[in-house]
């Protein structure tokens, strides 16, 4: 069965510093992986999202994330955080033949001036 | 542009009793779902539907049914309330059921409580 895992519930950054968000996923091929985000009181936008080439995914907002299948991770980066990103991040995986996203249990990012 | 719609964004239910979420999409997709929100948990997969007239269970279907009579709605009901329904709700919809190049649109939520 597929999963993932984001072992950050919380992580407080300042502003202007870098970010990176961990997910772990398991899934028995090549994964479909996608990093979603929920600002308050909104449904989720997709950040980004990775079917095959290039491992490293540029998104929206000036996020990225690196496909490492060794470490089977898929970590979403910013190199300078604003205010405005503060908001729960979640990874999601699927894939060929099983198109349904399972989602981790997200991370909440807080930013301080 | 609406995207996806869901009505109502806040109810507070008794337990035992019965409600009906709307979820409307004005982009012509095929196929819907129902997530549920809880802490600690992520989304899951309630139940969704690849058209009109079909529907499907997901992850965690008990206690709840669906409707899809028309393209546009997918309606989810809870027939007799339980607190451990209490729970954020998401409707999403998508063009189709390939992930690949394709994008699943959420809808805002909405907060249900059961007392």
């Amino acid at each position: 069965a597929q999963s993932v895992t984001q072992p950050d519930i919380h992580i407080t950054v300042s502003e202007g510093a870098s970010l990176e968000l961990r997910c772990n996923y398991s899934y028995g091929a090549t994964p479909y992986l996608f990093w979603y985000v929920q600002s308050p009181g909104q449904g989720l936008q997709l950040l980004l999202k990775y079917f095959s080439g290039d491992t490293l995914v540029q998104g929206i907002k000036g996020f990225e994330a690196e496909f490492k299948r060794s470490q089977s991770s898929f970590n979403l980066r910013k190199p300078s955080v604003h205010w405005s990103d503060a908001a729960e991040y979640f990874c999601a995986v699927g894939g060929p033949g099983n198109e349904k996203l399972t989602f981790g249990t997200g991370t909440r990012l807080t930013i301080i001036p | 542009n609406a995207g996806v719609t869901q009505t109502p964004k806040f109810r507070v239910l008794k337990t035992g009793q019965s409600m009906t979420l709307l979820c409307a999409q004005d982009m012509n997709h095929e196929y819907m779902y129902w997530y549920r929100q809880d802490p600690g948990m992520g989304l899951r997969l309630i139940h969704y539907s690849v058209g009109e007239g079909t529907t499907a269970k997901g992850e965690v279907p008990d206690g709840y049914n669906v409707s899809r009579l028309k393209k546009q709605n997918f309606l989810l009901g809870l027939e007799s309330a339980a607190p451990s329904q209490t729970s954020v709700y998401f409707c999403a919809s998508s063009y189709s059921i390939r992930l690949s190049g394709n994008t699943i649109y959420f809808g805002e939520g909405s907060w249900l409580t059961v007392v």
